[in-house]
């Protein structure tokens, strides 16, 4: 089965730098890759879909890329806001594709 | 459009007890999957209803079971509940049948089972 790791240490940086968190995945290659943003005790917010050929999209202040051979995806904030602070999940379809396998979550805190 | 919605939104159990929880999907989704969050284990995938059928599962024991009304609106049942049966319980909705449609998650309901 597929295993997704995302850095479980917290991120911690200052406000108006760019967040990079990582989605590392092993096995075989997903068609597609989805970002969530989780604020605590609420439900997963969907952010971006990537596709296997699309090496890179960008929403607003959001890009992410998706690298096959590396077998990651890399989720960038740029000019971060306290705002941001939350847990990103990362989530992959399974093999059969009918169901979403997600990361653990990486929790980033923008501090002003 | 009312975002998906979740009842009840917390619930305290004790060991052996069964527990449902209902979820309501956002007007003309069709689908509905259910979730289990846990510090340990992260976000697992329980099940998906599409059209009152359960098309897909995931590896949980069979004490964890589901349904889907007519309206879409689905229930989950927990029965004989343990311990590590404490967790967030998240339902999300999409538009369509295929699994990379994007997903609306509800608020969750937080079991506690003591």
């Amino acid at each position: 089965s597929q295993k997704i790791e995302q850095n479980s240490e917290a991120l911690n940086i200052q406000e108006g730098k760019t967040a990079t968190l990582t989605c590392n995945y092993t096995n075989y290659s997903p068609a597609y890759l989805q970002w969530y943003r989780q604020d605590p005790g609420r439900g997963p917010v969907f952010l971006l879909l990537i596709r296997e050929n699309e090496k890179e999209k960008r929403k607003e202040r959001l890009k992410v890329t998706f690298d096959t051979t590396l077998k990651q995806s890399l989720f960038h904030i740029t000019a971060s806001q306290p705002a941001d602070s939350a847990t990103y999940l990362c989530a992959l379809p399974n093999n059969a594709g009918n169901m979403l396998t997600f990361g653990g979550g990486t929790r980033l805190m923008v501090k002003p | 459009k009312a975002g998906v919605t979740q009842t009840p939104r917390y619930l305290i159990k004790t060991r052996g007890q069964q527990v449902t929880l209902s979820c309501s999907p956002i007007s003309g989704h069709r689908s509905v999957s259910w979730y289990q969050q846990t510090p340990g284990q992260g976000l697992q995938f329980l099940f998906e209803y599409f059209s009152e059928t359960q098309r897909n599962k995931g590896n949980f024991p069979g004490r964890f079971s589901g349904r889907q009304f007519s309206n879409s609106r689905s229930e989950m049942n927990v029965s004989t509940l343990e311990l590590g049966d404490s967790a967030l319980y998240l339902c999300a909705s999409s538009l369509a049948s295929r699994i990379e449609e994007t997903q609306y998650f509800g608020p969750g309901t937080r079991l506690l089972v003591l």
